[in-house]
């Protein structure tokens, strides 16, 4: 199976800072269509998981630009641009490559 | 709106079974992959299984193979999760979730049912 690590588990941030959540994964997640399959979701306290990046960098329409994916084969990250308090949650990966889809550890942005 | 709903969860002893439903509504369900996803008291994501559009590819994580079948209904807008030989480390919040984009299996859910309890225990 394809091992996703996050980095860090935790994340205390100060509000209007930048954020960013490393992730990489045990293969890579290229897959011969070109595509790569790595998504990117976040889960809000009492909530059902929300999809915020698709592919790898594609962005779910509705979802603030302040929000973005970028990485190839192995090595993913998401970054917030300026976070505000209604960012606060566990943010997870997942791929999607190859079955069974895997998901991080999840990584817990707090407001400082 | 579109919208998904389980239903179906509960307490059971080790050993029993439970077949969870998922009801869609406000999309054209026979189009899409869809998948279950289970979360663990306290715990993260796991990815469970998930089913083609129209049911001719199924895929499980290895714990669940052998005693979980995911099965779709088409006709009825409708998303199963038949599990057997139930053990306590089942016990989480099994979630429903719908592909984002038709025929596409790049497990990212759009929408996601607001989860139903399972629970496992003597």
């Amino acid at each position: 199976d394809v091992v996703m690590t996050q980095s860090p588990l935790s994340l205390p941030v100060t509000p209007g800072e930048p954020a960013s959540i490393s992730c990489r994964s045990s293969q890579s997640l290229l897959h011969s269509n070109g595509y790569t399959y790595l998504n990117w979701y976040l889960q809000k306290s009492g909530q059902s998981p929300q999809l915020l990046i698709y592919l790898g960098s594609d962005r779910v329409s509705g979802v603030p630009d302040k929000f973005s994916g970028s990485g190839s084969g192995t090595d993913f990250t998401l970054k917030i641009s300026r976070v505000e308090a209604e960012d606060v949650g566990v943010y997870y990966c997942m791929q999607a490559v190859q079955t069974p889809h895997t998901f991080g550890q999840g990584t817990k942005l707090e407001i400082k | 709106e579109v919208q998904l709903v389980e239903s179906g969860g509960g307490l059971v002893q080790p050993g029993g079974s439970l077949r969870l439903s998922c009801a869609a509504s406000g999309f054209s369900f026979s189009s899409y992959w869809m998948s279950w996803v289970r979360q663990a008291p306290g715990k993260g994501l796991e990815w469970v299984a998930n089913i083609k559009q129209d049911g001719s590819t199924k895929n499980y994580v290895d714990s669940a193979k052998g005693r979980f079948t995911i099965s779709r209904d088409n006709a009825k807008n409708s998303l199963y999760l038949q599990m057997n030989s139930l053990r306590v480390e089942d016990t989480a919040v099994y979630y429903c979730g719908k592909d984002l984009a038709p025929d596409s299996n790049w497990g990212a859910l759009d929408i996601w049912g607001q989860g139903t309890m399972v629970t496992v225990s003597s």
